[in-house]
């Protein structure tokens, strides 16, 4: 049982460039989030998926895509990527639907992404 | 809108010893719930503790416990007989028990437990 995983763990992009940051869990969750975590706040919201076929917007989505592939993936992406996405990003997943927030959501490791 | 603030950035205790690291939250909402995470150096979060607001018992859970009061929308963590395993950030976080399902985060405590 991996959890959350994510890959790729650190990636380098230039100003303009686009790429796909991967998230799959394997507890059966419902639902799934990415967050992005800056120095000196704390993570902030980009997307979620409360369920499969679903997506909404969090607190910071500019400049971000989402794709919930299936039950088990859960896919971000920058479609030209900017300096201020410098960043660390996290995914996260819980069990959603009927226990309406009070489930514990779990973390991937991050992605540590830097856009020159 | 919901914020959690965390006004000590830094905070250090002896090995053994115990420390609380401070939380206070603004919400209009009157059902919620409370997260403590903790990310060590591997960066990964880690559920430490959860209280759900409709609870006047305070959770505990092993060496952690919080110190919850809703009036004043505070929410220590207290971690007991500190281990140098607990040197991490910790982050207080809350979220609605209605409308969208996301955590809001506090920007963090960084402890250190020196030996």
């Amino acid at each position: 049982n991996a959890g959350v995983t994510q890959t790729p763990k650190f990636q380098v992009l230039k100003t303009g460039q686009s790429m796909t940051l991967q998230c799959a869990q394997d507890m059966n969750h419902n639902s799934m989030y990415w967050y992005r975590q800056d120095p000196g706040m704390g993570l902030r919201l980009i997307y979620y998926s409360a369920s499969e076929g679903t997506t909404d917007k969090g607190e910071v989505p500019n400049g971000y895509n989402v794709s919930r592939l299936n039950k088990r993936e859960f896919s971000l992406r920058l479609e030209s990527a900017a300096p201020s996405q410098t960043s660390v990003y996290f995914c996260a997943s819980s069990e959603g639907l009927k226990l309406q927030g009070r489930e514990t959501q779990y973390f991937g490791p991050g992605t540590r992404l830097l856009v020159l | 809108a919901q914020t959690v603030t965390q006004s000590q950035p830094e905070m250090s205790v002896q090995e053994a010893e115990t420390v609380t690291l401070s939380c206070t939250y603004d919400t209009s909402e009157s059902n919620y719930y409370l997260f403590w995470y903790k990310q060590p150096p591997s960066r990964q979060m880690i559920l430490v503790i959860r209280q759900e607001a409709y609870k006047q018992q305070n959770a505990t859970e092993n060496r952690f416990s919080v110190n919850f009061q809703k009036a004043a929308k505070s929410f220590s963590l207290k971690i007991s007989d500190s281990q140098l395993g607990d040197t991490a950030m910790y982050f207080c976080a809350f979220r609605p028990k209605t409308g969208a399902n996301n955590l809001f985060f506090g920007t963090g405590t960084r402890l250190t437990v020196i030996p």
